[in-house]
């Protein structure tokens, strides 16, 4: 089945505390992103990458890092978390990169730091 | 840079109405046009798309016309279902590889 996963789906943390949300695809996709889901201001976009070793900034790049070594993964890295990074994170992944492609979401990593 | 604005929300109508969520945009050129759909608990899903001015984009019995004169991309169902209850976002693929989403419209469908 083709799909985006996400992991963990839930995780409460603390201020400072370093952790990574993995996301993987399994439909070869080119492109992936991250997005922050917050009330009232929609999805909005953390970090994309348009292949293996290229990766860019989104509209709210600050305090997360991201990697992607293989085609597949694209983990979102909170080197030292806090409480306004607490969100609802979704990973996607498209076949390529912009125009008319469509998006493929995972389910999301509800994320809380205290 | 380049923007979207959806109508606030929630939007609650009986079953059977007629639904239209406004959604315009803001963009240098012809962006890519798409509704996204998010039930609750889950992840958002594609729900149609339109890529260039005065394609009509249709799934489900919903639809939305890429107008470029008036730079909108409205959502309409003629018969909305309880299961229709969901959170609908529009977006747009911008010239520098992003996708940029409104801020998303509630909609509560009553039996």
């Amino acid at each position: 089945e083709a799909q985006v996963t996400q992991n963990p789906r839930y995780l409460i943390t603390v201020t400072g505390k370093k952790l990574t949300v993995t996301c993987s695809q399994n439909m070869n996709h080119e492109y992936m992103s991250w997005y922050r889901q917050d009330p009232g201001l929609g999805l909005r976009q953390i970090y994309y990458s348009m292949n293996v070793e290229v990766t860019d900034k989104g509209d709210v790049p600050e305090g997360y890092k991201v990697s992607r070594k293989e085609k597949r993964n694209f983990p979102l890295i909170l080197e030292s978390p806090s409480p306004n990074q607490t969100s609802l994170y979704f990973c996607a992944s498209s076949l390529s990169g912009p125009t008319t492609d469509t998006q493929y979401f995972g389910p999301g990593t509800r994320l809380t730091v205290l | 840079g380049d923007s979207v604005t959806q109508m606030e929300g929630p939007v609650t109508l009986s079953e059977e109405a007629f639904l239209t969520i406004n959604c315009t945009y803001t963009a240098t050129g012809y962006p890519s046009l798409f509704w996204y759909v998010q039930y609750p608990g889950e992840g958002l899903q594609l729900l149609l798309k339109a890529t260039k001015a005065d394609d009509k984009g249709s799934n489900k019995g919903f639809e939305a016309t890429y107008r470029k004169e008036t730079t909108s991309f409205h959502l309409e169902k003629g018969s909305v279902q309880v299961s229709d209850s969901a959170v609908y976002f529009c977006a747009l693929w911008d010239s520098s590889y992003k996708l940029i989403f409104g801020s998303g419209t509630r909609l509560l469908v009553r039996p």
